[in-house]
């Protein structure tokens, strides 16, 4: 089983549209967790980091549930700048940063 | 946060060559990081480079094939060595300046194809 798994996507959603982005990791000792945005042929950006209240930022609110082990990443009134490829990102104090595969999202007009 | 450069962009090379990525930031950090990142996939850390210590590298990684430098707190490089065409990917420094479990910055990336 791999460490960080996200919906496998792509996601083609309408502009206005609400998406909500899954993301389960396996590691309970995991204490740190943020949603990353990658646009083609770009570095990885920090969205937001995610915090046990859950927390938001915009149109974008990320929620995590430690008992579940899950983290989850929701877009509000989509618009066509939010395509891009979504990184769920988990960390443990003392050690790495483990990266999801991802989930794409196109946003069409 | 962090403004991370680095060189070169990008790079075409034949097999069996060596090449150097330079990773420049801003300001002074003590942790920094090197991942590759190959088509189509996710991000893969290769190694945790700390000044003042040998890198540390991840399962799969080895500093003969890999080897870095951290030479202070605002510059790195790594080293892809005798490359074969599965090496191309890019690759991304990366710099936590909170510290083990905050938020990292990413540098633009190196994409590197050997022929």
């Amino acid at each position: 089983r791999k460490e960080v798994e996200q919906d496998p996507g792509p996601f083609n959603v309408p502009e206005g549209a609400t998406v909500a982005f899954n993301c389960t990791y396996s590691n309970s000792a995991s204490q740190s967790f943020f949603w990353y945005r990658q646009d083609c042929r770009k570095e990885p950006k920090l969205l937001m980091s995610v915090y046990s209240s859950g927390n938001e930022d915009g149109r974008f609110t990320a929620q995590l549930n430690r008992a579940s082990q899950y983290i989850s990443l929701l877009i509000r009134d989509s618009k066509l700048s939010d395509s891009a490829t979504y990184l769920c990102v988990v960390n443990d104090y003392g050690q790495n940063f483990v990266f999801g595969p991802g989930t794409r999202l196109s946003v069409l007009p | 946060s962090a403004v991370i450069s680095q060189k070169p962009s990008r790079d075409i090379c034949q097999r069996g060559t060596s090449l150097t990525i330079q990773c420049q930031v801003d300001s002074q950090v003590t942790m920094m990081f090197w991942y590759r990142q190959q088509p189509g996939q996710s991000l893969t850390l290769i190694a945790t480079a700390n000044q003042g210590s040998e890198a540390t590298y991840e399962s799969g990684f080895v500093i003969d094939k890999f080897p870095i430098s951290r030479p202070n707190l605002t510059f790195s490089t790594l080293t892809v060595s005798n490359m074969s065409p599965e090496d191309s990917s890019i690759y991304l420094c990366s710099v936590a300046p909170g510290g083990a479990g905050e938020t990292q910055y990413f540098g633009p990336g190196t994409r590197l194809l050997v022929l």
